[in-house]
């Protein structure tokens, strides 16, 4: 079975500075990895997504993410923070042998942007 | 392209009643998938569905169920009400060839 670890329910960093969200998986076959994003009472927008191929995706927003095999990793980050990015980020995979789209969510981490 | 609807967006319901909460996935996805969200537990899968067909299921007891029709709404269904099924249930929907979902704004279901 595959899970999804995020270190640290809550970051908070100021108005400019680097954002990383932590992500690491377990999985017993090679996973595709999604980030997502939720903003309050709002349903979860699909950030970015590895599937195949490059290893550092580009999301919307100014996000990208790096899937690293050998430390089972797929961080989220971005280089400025902005007010906007304020809110809460699940990280997610789904077992490419499944045949169809379960997704295992992490816990989430709340981002926080003070001016 | 319009997205994901689900309705209601809030509902209020007692201890031992049932409710049903709707789905239209995006046009020409048709697998729907179901999560619960809590504080607690977070994001859990439910079920999804296929050509009006359950593919999968998540570790949710039998008071939990669902279908999908032939225009691939789905709608799941929740009897006997319990306070902790209190929580935001999304629907997710996704074309045949693909991982990716794309999400609703879910429902916020209380049970009091």
């Amino acid at each position: 079975a595959q899970s999804v670890t995020q270190l640290g329910s809550h970051v908070s960093v100021s108005e400019g500075a680097l954002v990383l969200l932590r992500c690491n998986y377990s999985s017993s076959v090679p996973p595709y990895l999604f980030w997502y994003v939720q903003y309050p009472n709002q349903g979860l927008q699909l950030l970015l997504k590895y599937t195949t191929g490059a290893t550092l995706v580009k999301g919307i927003n100014g996000f990208e993410a790096e899937f690293k095999k050998s430390e089972t990793s797929f961080h989220l980050t971005k280089p400025s923070a902005h007010m906007s990015d304020a809110a809460e980020y699940f990280c997610a995979v789904s077992l490419t042998s499944s045949g169809y789209s379960t997704l295992t969510f992490g816990k989430g981490t709340m981002l926080l942007v003070s001016p | 392209k319009a997205g994901v609807t689900q309705t209601p967006r809030y509902l209020i319901k007692t201890r031992g009643q049932q409710v049903t909460l709707s789905c239209s996935p995006i046009s020409g996805h048709r697998s729907v998938s179901w999560y619960q969200q809590t504080p607690g537990q977070g994001l859990q899968f439910l079920f999804e569905y296929f050509s009006e067909t359950q593919r999968n299921k998540g570790n949710f007891p039998g008071r939990f169920s669902g279908r999908q029709f032939s225009n691939s709404r789905s709608e799941m269904n929740v009897s006997t009400l319990e306070l902790g099924d209190s929580a935001l249930y999304l629907c997710a929907s996704s074309r045949v060839d693909s991982y990716e979902q794309y999400f609703g704004p879910g429902t916020r279901l209380t049970v009091t």
